[in-house]
């Protein structure tokens, strides 16, 4: 699976849209981009994935760059209660496993 | 809805004790992970079960092992514990079909050797 970098750590306002990167520069043609985020000690909670098109479901959005070589998350208007850590993931079609390497610790701050 | 339930919520075993895990999928899915996330740590794959047979395996020490039955149920069984094996244990399930499928996670067991 392809590696992913993103920033260790972001701060957002309450209210505000937060836009959370991703780099997967040696991701191939049939992976795809997944994004799911853990609250202080739950288990990891899906938020969406894609493959080269823009997605949005009533969490967030993916935009997905034309190369595929990074992605941005966007919550539209981030709550405390947003605030965890999230992992950006590259995955080979189904069954594969999801591979967590070093998230972003996003806070949101009234 | 039905989520994936891990049983117990909380287990405390001494050091060389064993420990056994268990997980109930989402009904109707057929594929289950393990992960362990020891303090401060990102989730690490230990191993996953499609249609009941092993289909990948990660770091998972030779003391551990696991199974799925044919209710799609599965057990991490551990042994020989050690201190460094404190940590929470997460199962996720998926469901056949679609090649972009998502995972979901349980709420996860947490392990304290002592």
């Amino acid at each position: 699976d392809a590696k992913t970098t993103q920033p260790p750590s972001m701060d957002c306002a309450e209210g505000r849209a937060a836009n959370l990167p991703c780099n997967h520069s040696t991701i191939s043609g049939n992976e795809y981009v997944y994004w799911y985020r853990q609250i202080h000690s739950q288990g990891p909670q899906y938020i969406i994935h894609g493959l080269k098109n823009n997605e949005t479901n009533e969490m967030a959005s993916l935009i997905i760059t034309e190369d595929r070589k990074s992605s941005t998350l966007i919550l539209p208007h981030a709550t405390l209660r947003d605030t965890a850590v999230y992992y950006c993931i590259v995955r080979v079609e189904y069954g594969n496993k999801l591979v967590f390497g070093a998230g972003t610790i996003l806070r949101v701050k009234s | 809805a039905a989520g994936v339930i891990q049983s117990p919520r909380h287990l405390i075993k001494e050091k060389r004790e064993t420990a056994t895990l268990k997980c109930y999928p989402i009904p109707r899915h057929d594929t289950v992970y393990w992960y362990q996330q020891g303090p401060g740590q990102d989730p690490q794959f230990l191993i996953s079960f499609y249609e009941k047979m092993q289909s990948d395996k990660g770091s998972i020490p030779d003391r551990f092992s696991a199974q799925q039955f044919s209710d799609y149920h599965s057990e991490l069984n551990m042994s020989s514990l050690e201190l460094g094996d404190s940590a929470l244990y997460f199962c996720a399930s998926s469901p056949p079909g679609a090649s972009d499928t998502e995972a979901f996670f349980g709420q996860g067991t947490r392990l304290t050797v002592v």
